[in-house]
């Protein structure tokens, strides 16, 4: 149940662009994305609750595919505060009735370098 | 935006003690709030859901008679591990849920440390 999330590393340089994908292999009824620095509480960063929807937020943006049961996370330009662990959480049904969850993916951990 | 705070942010404790952890909204009224522990490099693993006034619903194999959880109001939910071990060590993070709404607002987390 719990999404794979890819790559499970990246490191970029300041500037430079970067894809973080979660897969499921449950029907998804919404994709929430959370950055997570070290010894601090996960943030959050968008939800996205319709098939095919798209968000944006600054320079960092998302889709979600409900038919491929994915999420993508794109970090345009990235700075060095986006340096941190990526997770994606997954909202299913976990009794084939009225009972959803959100499951976590293992996170991406991403280097922005100078 | 909402907040969360937690505390105490760290803990360390001798084997066999209890340690409480709180879990306060401090600006909203959070009718559901959760609690995760995660280990070093790994994801959020829940433990359990409190919905306020009601008892908590654990997650399987997440033992309730050591985990306590009492959401006494809107506002504050505890969290005490009993009799904790050194394998009960781990960083246990809260989070809030406003009413009919999607997002989460986390809590700054609490690394304990038993010993």
């Amino acid at each position: 149940q719990q999404p794979v999330q890819s790559p499970q590393a990246v490191i970029l340089r300041e500037g430079e662009d970067a894809v973080i994908n979660c897969s499921s292999s449950k029907a998804l009824y919404s994709v929430h994305w959370y950055r997570q620095k070290h010894g601090e509480a996960p943030v959050f960063l968008m939800i996205l609750l319709k098939g095919g929807e798209q968000k944006g937020h600054e320079k960092i943006s998302a889709s979600f595919n409900e038919k491929k049961q994915q999420s993508s996370l794109y970090l345009t330009a990235s700075q060095l505060s986006y340096s941190g662990t990526y997770f994606c959480g997954t909202e299913i049904d976990v009794n084939a009735g009225n009972n959803r969850k959100l499951i976590w993916g293992l996170g991406t951990s991403l280097a922005v370098n100078p | 935006g909402a907040v969360v705070s937690q505390h105490p942010s760290r803990v360390i404790c001798k084997s066999g003690t209890s340690v409480k952890i709180e879990c306060r909204s401090l600006d909203f009224q959070a009718t559901t709030m959760f609690w995760y522990r995660q280990f070093p490099k790994q994801s959020l693993m829940l433990m359990a859901t409190s919905n306020e006034g009601s008892k908590a619903t654990y997650e399987q194999g997440v033992e309730k008679d050591k985990f306590l959880i009492n959401h006494a109001s809107l506002t504050l939910s505890t969290l005490t591990v009993t009799s904790a071990h050194p394998e009960d060590s781990s960083f246990y993070i809260c989070s809030a849920r406003i009413g009919g709404g999607e997002k989460l607002f986390f809590g700054s987390g609490t690394q304990l440390s038993v010993l």
